[in-house]
């Protein structure tokens, strides 16, 4: 059964620093997502990640994918206010649709 | 665009009460999901169905049933609501192929008293 690690949980940041948020995951995975909360909104798909070594920017963030370390990470880049929100990754189980997911980072940007 | 509509945002039940979530997605999506939400825990997936009348259990299933009697609409059912499944109900659906992601409904704020 797969297992997603998430890291950071919390993660307060200065306007133009750069973070990255971290997510291991246990067993094999032919899938990687990254979604984006607002408070009190819906989960917003932001990359899927599909093959070792895929990398995908939109904007500040870029997302990478290690099938080989099982970890995928999310760069954020001279952060913004706007980016602060929770942040998930999840994993597809090989074999079904289903998802797990990690337990969130709530990044917060600070003026 | 996609759009996954869950039929409250918030809702106040008793324990003991039978509890109905209903979700309906407009883009013809043969996968459609039941998550709880809860801080700290993340999304823990409830049920899932690939098709109509086919359900699958997902990680926490107790306590819970689902009902899928047409493509465009999943329903969550609390068989006899306690104080413990007071959460974030959110529902997703999608569709076969590798790109594409889970499209998640707003949620509905479920309370138990």
């Amino acid at each position: 059964e797969l297992k997603v690690e998430q890291n950071p949980l919390f993660l307060s940041m200065q306007e133009g620093k750069n973070y990255t948020i971290y997510c291991n995951y246990s067993t094999t995975s032919d899938r990687l997502y990254w979604y984006r909360q607002d408070p009190g909104k819906s989960l917003e798909s932001l990359f899927v990640l599909l093959s070792n070594g895929a990398v995908k920017q939109e904007g500040r963030l870029m997302a990478s994918l290690d099938t080989k370390a099982r970890l995928s990470t999310l760069h954020i880049t001279a952060a913004v206010h706007d980016l602060s929100a929770t942040y998930f990754c999840a994993g597809k189980n090989f074999g079904n649709e289903k998802l797990t997911f990690g337990t969130g980072t709530r990044l917060t940007i600070i003026p | 665009d996609v759009k996954v509509t869950q039929s409250s945002r918030y809702l106040v039940k008793r324990t003991g009460e039978k509890v109905f979530l209903e979700c309906v997605q407009d883009m013809d999506h043969e996968n459609m999901f039941w998550y709880r939400q809860d801080p700290g825990l993340g999304l823990r997936l409830i049920y899932f169905s690939y098709d109509v009348k086919m359900k699958e259990k997902g990680d926490i299933p107790e306590g819970y049933s689902v009902s899928r009697e047409k493509k465009e609409r999943f329903s969550l059912i609390l068989e006899s609501a306690s104080t413990n499944q007071t959460s974030m109900y959110l529902c997703a659906s999608s569709t076969f192929g590798k790109n594409q992601p889970q499209h998640f409904g707003d949620g509905t704020r479920l309370s138990i008293l």
